[in-house]
């Protein structure tokens, strides 16, 4: 059973579009991690959050933790091609991090 | 800022042959893993270091042995290469030196391709 399920796998959009990734799990996180990784590097981290219901921003991206902190969710506003890449959610807890298998996300010109 | 450099970036090897890959960090983080990662796997955790000396087993430790002879040097090492070993192993260092819950840096990657 994998702990945290990202949906969609795939999603490939027009620049200038609104979407919205999710991470979802049965069990209660302390804190949930988003990773983004392009092409040919490792993941870059973007954002922890820790408190239930907790909202951040980062430019054009908005990250959400579930009330009940056991779901996540990334929503990025007028999507450009540099949004393009693989979006990880991440927890830990009870040892080292765990990820998802993440959204791959294309957004064409 | 944390600082990761893996070698090789990449290696092509015949199945039965030994590899070893090298990550090495500048900054004395305490927490160290090694993780690969596989088209519909995502990144799955091999071991992780938390002191020198001190490793533990990760979720595919399977085939592979790790080594921390100094707190600046992690060391991936398949003792016979095979084939599903193909992947991307990368390296990363937790930022927090309390905890291996931590953020993680991850360094660049080790393409290895096993024939």
């Amino acid at each position: 059973t994998q702990l945290l399920e990202q949906s969609p796998q795939f999603l490939s959009i027009q620049e200038g579009e609104n979407l919205t990734v999710y991470c979802n799990s049965s069990s209660v996180f302390s804190s949930l991690q988003w990773y983004r990784q392009e092409p040919g590097e490792g993941p870059v981290l973007l954002v922890t959050v820790v408190t239930g219901g907790e909202v951040k921003k980062l430019k054009r991206l908005t990250f959400q933790f579930g009330d009940a902190r056991k779901d996540s969710s990334l929503h990025i506003t007028a999507a450009q091609p540099g949004d393009t890449g693989l979006y990880l959610c991440a927890v830990g807890g009870d040892g080292p991090l765990v990820f998802g298998k993440g959204t791959r996300l294309s957004v064409i010109a | 800022d944390a600082g990761i450099t893996q070698s090789p970036r990449h290696k092509v090897t015949e199945t039965g042959t030994p590899v070893t890959l090298r990550c090495h960090q500048t900054e004395n983080h305490r927490y160290m893993y090694w993780y690969r990662q596989d088209p519909g796997h995502g990144l799955r955790l091999i071991h992780y270091s938390y002191g020198v000396k001190d490793t533990d087993k990760g979720e595919v430790s399977d085939g592979y042995s790790v080594s921390r002879s100094k707190t600046e040097d992690f060391l991936l090492t398949l003792e016979s290469a095979t084939s599903s070993q193909t992947s991307v192993y990368f390296c990363a260092i937790s930022l927090s030196r309390d905890s291996d819950t931590g953020e993680l840096f991850f360094g660049e990657g080790s393409r290895l391709t096993v024939l």
